[in-house]
């Protein structure tokens, strides 16, 4: 089947550490992913994307990682900030040779000062 | 400010209403989508327009109708809608059409229908 969903749907962190934030996807013709961020009464806002023929890439204080063995993405946030609260999801472009995206659900992220 | 811009931000609108959202993008872009978020639901593509041409419809409901006049405007007609069509409907903007090309979305438009 075709699916994009988020491990945990709320994750509190303490203001410093690094979060982690996971998503499975069930399509193997998966072929790019990214990572949006969402805050209040704002659209997504694009943060990072990966190639399926990578499996790390990095952003300024964030880091996704493709596990395609067992298809699993992953944001990891460097120092998270109270900026950082917001609802993350990921996103799959399916490769159909249309435009076929699927969207997860999302994690709201919590930052404890 | 994302270069995006969506009025209204927020209608309440009856079943019978004829209503339109409307979009306007500030950043040269030639590609425009309409999403629907609703809640405790993931992100729903419904359609894409590139260079003012309708290329995808994610078999949404006849109620809604796009309309693209040219590359930095985009409308969605509503008629006749359900109550289950309350969401948020989020437009964003593409330089071009693909899905390795990213997308700016405005603020939304927070739809309630009665």
């Amino acid at each position: 089947g075709e699916s994009v969903g988020l491990h945990l749907p709320t994750l509190s962190v303490q203001e410093g550490d690094n979060s982690i934030i996971n998503c499975a996807y069930s399509n193997s013709a998966s072929d790019y992913f990214i990572w949006y961020k969402q805050e209040s009464g704002k659209g997504p806002q694009f943060i990072i994307d990966i190639r399926s023929n990578m499996d790390k890439r990095q952003g300024q204080r964030v880091t996704v990682l493709l596990n395609k063995t067992v298809k699993h993405l992953s944001l990891q946030i460097a120092a998270t900030q109270p900026g950082d609260s917001a609802v993350y999801f990921c996103a799959e472009n399916i490769n159909t040779g249309g435009f076929k995206t699927i969207f997860g659900a999302g994690t709201r992220l919590f930052v404890k000062a | 400010e994302t270069g995006v811009t969506q009025t209204p931000r927020h209608l309440v609108m009856g079943m019978t209403n004829k209503k339109s959202l409307k979009c306007e993008q500030h950043l040269g872009h030639n590609a425009m989508y309409w999403y629907k978020q609703s809640a405790k639901k993931p992100l729903e593509l419904m359609f894409v327009y590139n260079f003012k041409e309708q290329t995808e419809n994610n078999s949404v409901p006849s109620r809604f109708s796009p309309e693209c006049p040219n590359s930095s405007h985009l409308f969605l007609h509503l008629h006749t809608l359900q109550p289950e069509d309350s969401a948020l409907y989020l437009c964003a903007s593409s330089p071009k059409k693909g899905p390795s090309e990213t997308q700016y979305f405005g603020p939304g438009t927070r739809l309630l229908v009665l």
